[in-house]
């Protein structure tokens, strides 16, 4: 089946270690996309890729990396620089244009 | 980035129709009104999106305003399966924003047995 992976579902970390969440897909989308959504909120934009090896800041990317070097993967890096980063984080991949976001399921983040 | 509002909840029984309601008043024309939904722990989920004109799928209706100022998802007869949180969202596929979907706090539809 088509999709996307998030893994893992579940991370925990200690402060000042950089993390790194893993996401691939298998649709051939070429865009891609990563929110972050903390309780109660709606998800909030930490950056996209519209092709390989390009990428864009969202609303939020400080404290964040990616890389886009395959279609498949855009993985993302959260470094001790971000201040808060025990969230919920989703994955995403679309063709491009006006087509729907296919989601995956996530990964929670817990840092203490 | 133009903004939606919601209302924070609604419940419905289950079979019943349901019509959760979103006011986008500064609608540019280049943006599509898309709807997700998304339960507990999980990734949001595309329900229907379309422009000017009423939208149909298998999954729910989506009836837009004349002036494209408010519009209405409507579940025909919803099931247990439909509790969750309903985000309605202006999608600008003219301008620079691509990709940029902002998501509000959504409506959480709650729905009785």
């Amino acid at each position: 089946d088509g999709g996307i992976t998030q893994s893992p579902k579940y991370l925990f970390r200690k402060e000042g270690q950089n993390v790194t969440l893993s996401c691939e897909q298998n649709l051939n989308h070429d865009a891609m996309y990563w929110y972050r959504q903390d309780p109660g909120q709606g998800l909030r934009l930490i950056y996209y890729s519209q092709i390989v090896n390009d990428f864009q800041k969202g609303d939020i990317a400080e404290g964040y990396s990616v890389s886009r070097e395959k279609k498949e993967s855009f993985p993302l890096t959260v470094t001790s620089a971000q201040k808060n980063p025990t969230a919920f984080y989703l994955c995403a991949s679309s063709v491009a244009g006006n087509s729907p976001l296919h989601f995956g399921n996530g990964t929670r983040l817990t840092v203490t | 980035d133009a903004k939606t509002t919601q209302p924070n909840s609604m419940e419905s029984n289950e079979e019943e129709p349901v019509h959760l309601p979103c006011n986008h008043s500064t609608i540019s024309g280049t943006d599509y009104i898309h709807w997700y939904r998304q339960l507990p722990s999980q990734g949001p989920e595309y329900v229907i999106h379309g422009l000017t004109s009423n939208v149909n799928n298998r999954m729910a209706s989506l009836a837009i305003a004349e002036d494209r100022k408010s519009s209405t998802l409507i579940l025909h007869r919803a099931t247990l399966r439909d509790a969750a949180v309903y985000y309605c969202i202006l999608r600008d596929v003219g301008g620079t924003s691509y990709g940029k979907l902002t998501f509000g706090q959504g409506t959480i539809l709650t729905v009785h047995p």
